[in-house]
């Protein structure tokens, strides 16, 4: 199976840069995928890297190292409407390809 | 374009009641995806269709929950009886094929309180 670790909250002030962090353990995967969750609403989707590396979307950018089972979510330019939660989701490649998700982030973003 | 929409926004029932979610997807996308979400937790997958098929239901409660996807285009998710766990979020979510299916869109959700 897999399994996919957060830290469960992060607090940072506007304009600051924050880092959320997520390892995971699974057989094969294809590739790792972020959302956002809003108290209430919906996730949207945000990145995905299918690659090692850094991709970079406007102040979002998402890292994946495959060899070290780790990859992060970079936020700059925080902004108050970023406070929400974040989560990390894999692609099994094994069985049924599922897509899990990890626990979640909440991020906290004050004045 | 409209998103995925899923309905009734919030249903509170006693248990041992039915209760059933409606969900229509995005134009196109031929992957809908049903997920349960807990306060303070992330989705967790209850069935994934492709087309009509049910390609993944293993986490699905076959004792009490059922879902269809009646010529492939929108999803009912029934659950019966409902039992005071199943108080979640129940979320709708699809997908195209293609360079683009690992970008799930989802609906807002079904707060279901079971009392």
């Amino acid at each position: 199976g897999q399994s996919l670790e957060q830290p469960s909250e992060v607090t940072a002030v506007e304009g600051a840069i924050v880092q959320i962090n997520c390892t995971y353990q699974t057989s094969g995967f294809y590739g790792l995928s972020w959302y956002q969750q809003h108290d209430g609403g919906a996730p949207t989707f945000l990145s995905y890297n299918a690659l090692d590396g850094l991709e970079e979307t406007g102040r979002f950018s998402s890292f994946l190292s495959r060899s070290d089972s780790y990859g992060y979510l970079l936020l700059q330019e925080l902004q108050m409407k970023d406070s929400a939660s974040y989560f990390c989701a894999v692609r099994d490649k094994t069985g049924f390809q599922k897509l899990v998700f990890g626990t979640g982030t909440r991020l906290l973003v004050s004045p | 374009e409209a998103g995925v929409v899923q309905s009734p926004r919030y249903k509170i029932i006693e248990k041992k009641q039915p209760v059933a979610f409606w969900c229509n997807p995005i134009s196109g996308h031929n992957t809908l995806y049903w997920y349960r979400q807990n306060l303070g937790q992330g989705p967790e997958l209850l069935i994934r269709y492709e087309n009509e098929e049910a390609v993944d239901d293993s986490q699905l409660p076959k004792d009490r929950f059922s879902a269809e996807r009646l010529k492939g285009v929108d999803s009912t998710l029934k659950i019966q009886p409902a039992e005071l766990g199943d108080s979640a979020v129940y979320l709708c979510a699809s997908s195209p094929t293609g360079a683009r299916a690992n970008v799930l869109t989802f609906g807002a959700g079904s707060r279901l309180t079971v009392l």
